[in-house]
């Protein structure tokens, strides 16, 4: 099976410049989550979604951050505009409601915002 | 959710029992204990979960003292590839619960 995949896997950008993440959870989970590590902060949670409805975006840091989830097997997280302080990795995260936080991880993609 | 305490660092020698500790002292009752753990340049990955009793899988094994107050994840014979950052997290299993990661344990498997 196929696990959670996350694209790009590096993305180097300049300030100002608007970044968009994508992931596509594991088939069948129907709940999402979007973490951010930085070497200061450890890993954090932004946001999650269930069955494609966001739960909890109390980690969102600010309005220039955004995530959506379309349907079941997609989802973006947008940063507009992007600043240096945003430099970190990011993952996404899958898992169904009868294992809650049973959670499968992406590889993540390690933004660089110059 | 409840708050856990980890030692920052442990080694273990290969192929011996790697035996991870973790506090949690203000758990309160319908609160799991999950563990997972972050290889080099990896997303975390799931080991194991359990409420009160103890659990073992084909990760390793969990053992959760009975008044709930700590844990220990055992990894029954250590391999290099064991070397990570292992997190002792206390959650409740619906949606409304979520993961909040501490620093965890950095374990050094050796030779």
């Amino acid at each position: 099976d196929a696990g959670v995949i996350q694209s790009p896997r590096h993305e180097v950008t300049e300030m100002g410049q608007e970044v968009t993440l994508r992931c596509k959870p594991i088939s069948g989970h129907n709940s999402l989550f979007w973490y951010r590590q930085t070497m200061m902060r450890g890993l954090e949670l932004l946001i999650y979604f269930n069955n494609n409805v966001p739960i909890d975006d109390s980690g969102m840091p600010e309005d220039r951050f955004s995530a959506k989830m379309p349907n079941a097997s997609f989802s973006t997280l947008k940063i507009q505009p992007s600043e240096p302080r945003d430099s970190a990795v990011y993952f996404c995260a899958s898992t169904r409601d009868t294992n809650y936080n049973e959670q499968f991880f992406g590889p993540g993609t390690r933004l660089t915002v110059l | 959710d409840a708050k856990t305490t980890q030692p920052t660092s442990m080694d273990c020698a290969e192929g011996r029992a790697a035996n991870l500790p973790c506090n949690h002292s203000t758990i309160s009752g319908n609160e799991y204990v999950y563990w997972y753990r972050q290889i080099h340049s990896q997303g975390p990955q799931y080991i194991i979960h359990g409420l009160k009793n103890n659990e073992t899988n084909e990760m390793a094994s969990l053992i959760i003292t009975e008044d709930r107050k700590s844990s220990t994840l055992i990894l029954p014979h250590a391999t290099l590839r064991d070397t990570a950052v292992y997190y002792c997290i206390v959650s409740g299993t619906g949606t409304a619960s979520k993961l909040t990661f501490g620093t965890g344990t950095r374990l050094q498997v050796t030779l």
